[in-house]
């Protein structure tokens, strides 16, 4: 099946910095999706992006499907954007395969 | 719109009782999916109904695991009898559509088995 890999697996930012984490895929997907898991383990949609460019304010995301990544940018970071990032593709068949996620933690 | 709701939020039960999870998707959303995070690892898929049929359930454990969606609407998946090794969040998700279509995920149940 499809693997996804995800980097780096933690990360630590002083509050303001940016950052970029990178989602590997192994093969074409038909959907990738970036979330956020906060704190009480909640997961939250950031973007649904299997190709091109989005950005929803301080977070960005770009997918080259052609390459098999996709990057999230998370500009000037606040605490508030501490918790695990998920990368997720659904390849051949319907469900997510997920990678292992990136840990950030931001500190003031 | 309301997004994917789930109860409970939070259930712990002993070995070898039984817990039932209850998932509502969005409105309007032929497709439900259930995914779990054991401790440790990554999020895994269970199963995915399209209306009330298992389109797939080639991720659930064993048949320990017992899902159903009743007249296509919010569904159910019953652990009977819980082991340890099934504390974990469970998530439910749902989309419009199969393929080509995002997933909306429910805030997640939190089992603990003790």
């Amino acid at each position: 099946g499809i693997q996804v890999e995800q980097s780096p697996p933690d990360l630590i930012l002083q509050e303001g910095a940016n950052s970029t984490l990178r989602c590997n895929f192994s093969d074409s997907v038909n959907n990738l999706q970036w979330f956020h898991q906060n704190p009480w383990g909640q997961l939250i949609n950031l973007f649904y992006i299997p190709s091109g460019t989005k950005q929803n304010g301080r977070l960005s995301a770009t997918t080259v499907a052609t390459e098999r990544y996709s990057l999230l940018y998370i500009s000037s970071s606040q605490t508030t954007d501490s918790g695990v990032y998920f990368c997720a593709v659904e390849g051949y068949g319907n469900k997510l395969v997920f990678g292992a996620g990136t840990i950030l933690r931001v500190k003031s | 719109e309301a997004g994917v709701t789930q109860f409970p939020s939070h259930s712990v039960i002993e070995k070898g009782q039984t817990v039932t999870l209850r998932c509502d998707p969005i409105s309007g959303h032929d497709n439900l999916y259930w995914y779990r995070r054991v401790m440790g690892k990554e999020i895994k898929f269970l199963l995915h109904f399209v209306k009330e049929s298992k389109q797939d359930e080639s991720g659930m454990p064993n048949n320990r695991f017992l899902a159903e969606r009743t007249g296509g609407t919010y569904s159910t998946l019953k652990v009977q009898p819980a082991e340890l090794e099934d504390s974990g969040v469970y998530f439910c998700a749902s989309s419009r559509g199969p393929r080509t279509y995002e997933q909306y995920f429910g805030p997640g149940t939190r089992l603990t088995v003790t």
